[in-house]
């Protein structure tokens, strides 16, 4: 059974920084590229970001609102993949979900989640 | 970038009903890369329907999807008490390739 659980969540002040990680288990993490998709209090679902698997170079992609601000890594070796997010500000506050690629379009297995509040 | 947009905001029926749920996009979507999914309160979202019309595995064939271009739809021939949730479109493309979601469509209980 695939399992994503995230940790690393929590108040920072705006301009701060925090790492999220995410523990994978349950499946080949070497071959499944990951993706973070985030949901504001309240709102809808915003996709983050993506790394492939490090047969495909390892490469990322983000979306605008982050892009220079967030970080995605991974660690095949721990099956764990990371956002390094920087520079926070108030429309950062989200629960962050760490979640499979499916077919490279979609997004497969989720996590439960981790909530990220940015303010003073 | 293309936007999606989801009617209607929400949608009351009784179990039994038929729910049929809109999802439109600003411009055509290549390859039918569209899908749903459904989101119960304080539960993570779950794939339902990809490349338009494919249910994902585990998934009752209560739950349908069509549609092309830039319009699609969701459809729930039987509505099950516990089908009451939020369901949200999302697309995949452009270059550099991004996804989007739509704004969602909440299903409750009439």
């Amino acid at each position: 059974e695939v399992q994503l659980v995230e940790s690393g969540g929590g108040l920072v002040k705006p301009g701060g920084s925090l790492r999220l990680s995410c523990a994978a288990s349950g499946f080949t993490f070497s071959d499944v590229w990951m993706n973070w998709v985030r949901q504001g209090p309240g709102k809808g679902l915003e996709w983050v970001g993506r790394i492939r698997r490090s047969v495909d170079g390892g490469t990322t992609e983000y979306a605008a609102p982050v892009k220079g601000r967030f970080t995605i890594s991974r660690d095949d070796s721990n099956t764990m993949v990371y956002l390094q997010m920087n520079s926070l500000k108030a429309e950062d506050t989200a629960v962050y979900y760490c979640v499979t690629d499916f077919s490279r379009a979609y997004f497969g297995s989720w996590g439960q989640g981790t909530l990220v509040t940015v303010s003073s | 970038e293309i936007v999606l947009t989801q009617s209607p905001d929400t949608l009351s029926l009784s179990p039994g009903e038929r729910a049929t749920l809109s999802c439109r996009a600003s411009q055509s979507i290549d390859n039918t890369y569209l899908a749903w999914y459904q989101q119960k309160p304080g539960q993570a979202p779950r794939l339902l329907i990809y490349s338009a019309y494919n249910r994902a595995t585990g998934i009752p064939d209560r739950f349908s999807g069509s549609g092309s271009g830039t319009d699609f739809t969701l459809t729930i021939s039987i509505v099950e008490p516990e089908d009451f949730a939020v369901y949200y479109c999302q697309q995949f493309g452009g270059s550099p390739p991004s996804f989007t979601f739509g704004p969602g469509t909440k299903v409750e209980i009439k």
